[in-house]
């Protein structure tokens, strides 16, 4: 599986986007962008994933680059509780995919 | 709606006991199984998955194991625990077939003393 590159952190004001952005300039064609967070002392929750095309679901939206070697996660109006670990990973499709987390970006969400 | 059941919350053991901490799904079948441990201030690190019972693939040599003697149940253990052993354990399942997504279970964090 290819592997990511994160910033180790951010901060985003409460109410405004946090834009969270991720390098994989090594993805296959076949393999997926996920983005997973984690809040403190929690297993990781799943947010959303893609291939090539951006998605949205209720929790984020996902802007994939037309070369697939980065994305970028938003948060449309982030609050409080967003403050969290988030982790965008790339793995390929099968029934035995298995993740690698890297140490994912620490967003802080401030009042 | 399936769920995932992780146990105990948080553990405290002393250097050389035994360990075992469980992980049970259900409102699914055949899933496949993961465990995880996350070091402190560190990213996870796959331990086991499994895609089928007594079907287990280890990713990194360690001083645990684990095994799967029914469909939806995943067991993490070790004879003899070692200082090095203290983490945050997670158990995760995802669907056979056109597995979407991961769902992990709320985590156990062990200490060992």
């Amino acid at each position: 599986d290819a592997k990511t590159t994160q910033p180790p952190s951010m901060d985003c004001a409460e109410g405004r986007a946090a834009n969270l952005p991720c390098n994989h300039s090594t993805i296959s064609g076949n393999e997926y962008v996920y983005w997973y967070r984690q809040i403190h002392s929690q297993g990781p929750q799943y947010i959303i994933h893609g291939l090539k095309n951006n998605e949205t679901n209720e929790m984020a939206s996902l802007i994939i680059t037309e070369d697939r070697k980065s994305s970028t996660l938003i948060l449309p109006h982030a609050t409080l509780r967003d403050t969290a670990v988030y982790y965008c990973i790339v793995s390929s499709s099968g029934s035995a995919r298995q993740l690698t987390f890297g140490s994912g970006t620490q967003l802080t969400v401030l009042p | 709606s399936q769920t995932i059941h992780q146990w105990p919350a948080t553990l405290v053991q002393p250097v050389g006991s035994p360990l075992s901490l469980e992980c049970t799904v259900e409102g699914t079948s055949n899933p496949n199984l993961y465990w995880y441990r996350q070091a402190a201030g560190r990213g996870l690190q796959l331990l086991f998955y499994s895609v089928g019972i007594g079907q287990i693939s280890s990713e990194v040599p360690q001083n645990l194991s684990a095994s799967r003697p029914q469909d939806r149940q995943f067991i993490l253990s070790s004879k003899k625990l070692l200082l090095s052993d203290s983490g945050f354990y997670l158990c995760a399942w995802s669907a056979q077939r056109r597995a979407k997504w991961d769902t992990f279970g709320s985590g156990t964090r062990l200490t060992v003393v």
